[in-house]
């Protein structure tokens, strides 16, 4: 079966440093979506990437998170300086179109202390 | 804004029994998608069923089958002949364009 590939798949750092997650979108997706899991705000989208173009990213807070797409093979999501407030489970997912949904990879677990 | 609720925070059913999850939407649009997607503890998210507003036919997958109500603006999944393995977090979405909106889930335990 074809996947979505995060990496890594947990990260702790402290405050004030700098993360990075990875997202291998699925071979010909051309739809790249980055989501917050949190107990609180459950999931909220942060950006979006069409044939690697951002196409919204409103829901980033733009001071401190920065999304790109280097080429079709690899999304990163970039938090500098992260905050305790940042810790939640980041999902990468990528897809055709939106009829036949989008396939989610595992996630990325970050603990900011 | 798009909204989707669903109403049940979590949710229990004896295995081998039917369970229908709750799923409302709110949206002025007429053409949209709406899917139920699987996160069990493997934290994976997992796309159970889907279904397009303008087909009025319920969509069927195995033991899966939504009740969508397009007027009410509701679509409920049914699990038939529940088993173990579908203990997970089930979460509605609705989706415009490229847009998905995801409901805050419902946790479902199936009991042995």
């Amino acid at each position: 079966d074809a996947r979505v590939t995060q990496t890594p798949r947990h990260k702790v750092t402290e405050m004030g440093q700098e993360v990075t997650m990875r997202c291998q979108p699925i071979l010909g997706h051309n739809t790249v979506f980055w989501y917050r899991q949190t107990m609180m705000q459950g999931l909220e989208l942060l950006a979006y990437f069409r044939n690697r173009a951002p196409l919204d990213d409103s829901g980033m807070p733009k001071d401190r998170f920065s999304a790109e797409m280097p080429d079709a093979t690899l999304a990163t999501l970039k938090i500098q300086p992260s905050e305790p407030r940042d810790s939640a489970v980041y999902f990468c997912a990528s897809g055709l179109q939106a009829n036949y949904g989008y396939t989610f990879g595992s996630g990325t677990r970050l603990t900011v202390v | 804004a798009q909204t989707v609720t669903q109403s049940q925070p979590e949710m229990s059913v004896q295995e081998a029994e039917t369970v229908t999850l709750s799923c409302t939407y709110d949206t002025s649009e007429s053409d949209y998608y709406l899917f139920w997607y699987k996160q069990p503890p493997s934290r994976q998210m997992i796309l159970v069923i889907r279904q397009e507003a303008y087909k009025q036919q319920n969509a069927t997958e195995n033991r899966f089958s939504v009740n969508f109500q397009k007027a009410a603006k509701s679509f409920s999944l049914k699990i038939s002949d529940s088993q173990l393995g579908d203990a997970a977090m089930y979460f509605c979405a609705y989706c415009r364009g490229n847009q998905f909106y995801f409901g805050t889930g419902t946790s479902l335990t199936v009991i042995p």
